[in-house]
């Protein structure tokens, strides 16, 4: 298994600008997240996914937005790019028996690094 | 609002001193709690994950514990090496499937 990929792995972006950060498991996890991780800082949830076509918003998901078609993929998109979203951005997945309220272990992607300037 | 803090920001200790890092949190209603390792430049491999029933999880040279009443948990490396030097973060997963961070703990293990 390739486990969380994620691509790109760097990208410079121009104020204003848009992009989508890719995120793929072959696990078969029901759930889905997006981190950012500022410099010197832990992580912080922007979105997550519990399944194909279900979304929600974490702790900080201004300026970005998310869909989940299929179990294996979970973009995430930046709209009108701003210094405010440089950052190092991670992509983990999780599975969860639905119900139980009780998740595994989550797997990390190696990481986005952006800079917006 | 679950917070999750971990104290000292930064640590160094000679290579063979056992490691203790420190992890709180304020809201004791957690489903578990993991230890992540991030290696600069990195993303995060997870360690141990203790379910909210268990008191303590073991993997090789690492134990950490966990006490939900007082919103504690400790990772303890024993006989460190300089491969440990990291950074150990800690994660309580809640009720509304998110997982809150704390803002780790830098290790530097000198030979």
């Amino acid at each position: 298994n390739a486990g969380v990929t994620q691509t790109p792995k760097f990208r410079i972006l121009k104020i204003g600008q848009s992009m989508t950060l890719q995120c793929a498991q072959d696990m078969n996890h029901n759930y889905m997240y997006w981190y950012r991780q500022d410099p010197g800082m832990g992580l912080k949830l922007i979105y997550y996914s519990v399944g194909a076509g279900i979304t929600d918003k974490g702790e900080v998901p201004n300026g970005y937005n998310v869909s989940r078609s299929t179990t294996e993929d979970f973009p995430l998109r930046l709209e009108l790019a701003a210094p405010s979203q440089t950052s190092v951005y991670f992509c983990a997945s999780s599975y969860a028996q639905p119900g139980t309220g009780g998740l595994k272990t989550q797997y990390f992607g190696p990481g986005t690094r952006l800079l917006v300037l | 609002k679950q917070e999750v803090t971990q104290i000292p920001a930064a640590l160094s200790v000679p290579e063979g001193e056992n490691l203790v890092l420190n992890c709180s949190f304020t809201d004791s209603a957690i489903y578990n709690l993991q230890w992540f390792r991030q290696d600069p430049g990195k993303g995060l491999t997870s360690l141990l994950l203790i379910q909210s029933s268990q008191r303590e999880q073991t993997s090789g040279r690492l134990n950490a514990s966990l006490d939900k009443s007082s919103g504690r948990s400790t990772l303890y490396i024993a006989a460190s090496q300089p491969g440990d030097s990291a950074t150990y973060l800690c994660a309580v997963w809640a009720a509304g499937n998110k997982l809150t961070f704390g803002g780790g703990t830098r290790v530097l293990v000198k030979p």
